[in-house]
């Protein structure tokens, strides 16, 4: 159990809303990462953290923004959800060269 | 050309053989190796990790890299139903805090 809680695990949303996924972490781990996972594309890197309030892009950013306050927590939002980001999105982080991943948020937007 | 390619399959192979799954990677700086397994409907869960070249085993499962022809290999013995799941590879550099995924291949071992 590499201590990683996102939530919420599965949502609902209409296009056009607001949508924050969060993620905890128990592991005092300064890298906190956001992916997304889609068929035929694997995983795509949306953004990532190296320590409070320090975050950078990855190679799908666009539509989504980031933010941590707090090493726990990493939230990602959607400022106004589209159809095309409906797909399960992962938290991670780092430790030690490799990678743990969470359980995952499913989001639909309709 | 992405920096890491992996066979999407799908792999369907009869219980008890033995599997081999594989990436390839461009990036002569990458390091440390992982591999990893996904359930459906769950998120990656990491099975072998090794750095450089060499191989590395633990229980039925033995990863193997190959540096000099950029080739990383996760072999599995005697392969059980329960090993039907998505297996995804991962690579990073002496950097360690970026990584690059295959698309991971699909598996299924039939009873």
């Amino acid at each position: 159990d590499a201590g990683i809680t996102q939530s919420p695990r599965h949502k609902v949303t209409e296009t056009g809303t607001p949508v924050t996924l969060r993620c905890h972490q128990t592991e005092n781990h300064r890298y906190m990462y956001w992916y997304r996972q889609d068929p035929g594309h694997g995983l795509r890197l949306i953004h990532y953290s190296y320590g409070v309030k320090d975050t950078d892009k990855g190679e799908v950013s666009d539509g989504y923004s980031v933010s941590r306050s707090k090493t726990e927590d990493f939230l990602l939002t959607l400022e106004s959800a589209t159809s095309s980001q409906t797909s399960v999105y992962f938290c991670a982080i780092s430790s030690t060269n490799t990678i743990y991943f969470g359980e995952g948020s499913w989001l639909t937007v309709v | 050309q992405k920096e890491v390619e992996q066979d999407p399959g799908p792999l369907s192979v009869p219980e008890g053989a033995i599997v081999s799954l594989n990436c390839t990677y461009s990036n002569s700086a990458f390091q440390y190796f992982m591999w990893y397994r996904q359930y459906s409907r769950k998120g990656p869960e990491l099975l072998m990790y090794t750095y450089s070249s060499g191989n590395k085993e633990d229980g039925r499962f033995t990863a193997q890299v190959d540096k000099s022809s950029k080739y990383i290999s996760l072999f599995i013995r005697d392969s059980q139903p329960s090993d039907s799941a998505t297996y995804l590879c991962a690579m990073s550099s002496n950097t360690g805090n970026q990584f690059y995924f295959g698309t991971g291949t699909s598996l299924t071992v039939i009873p």
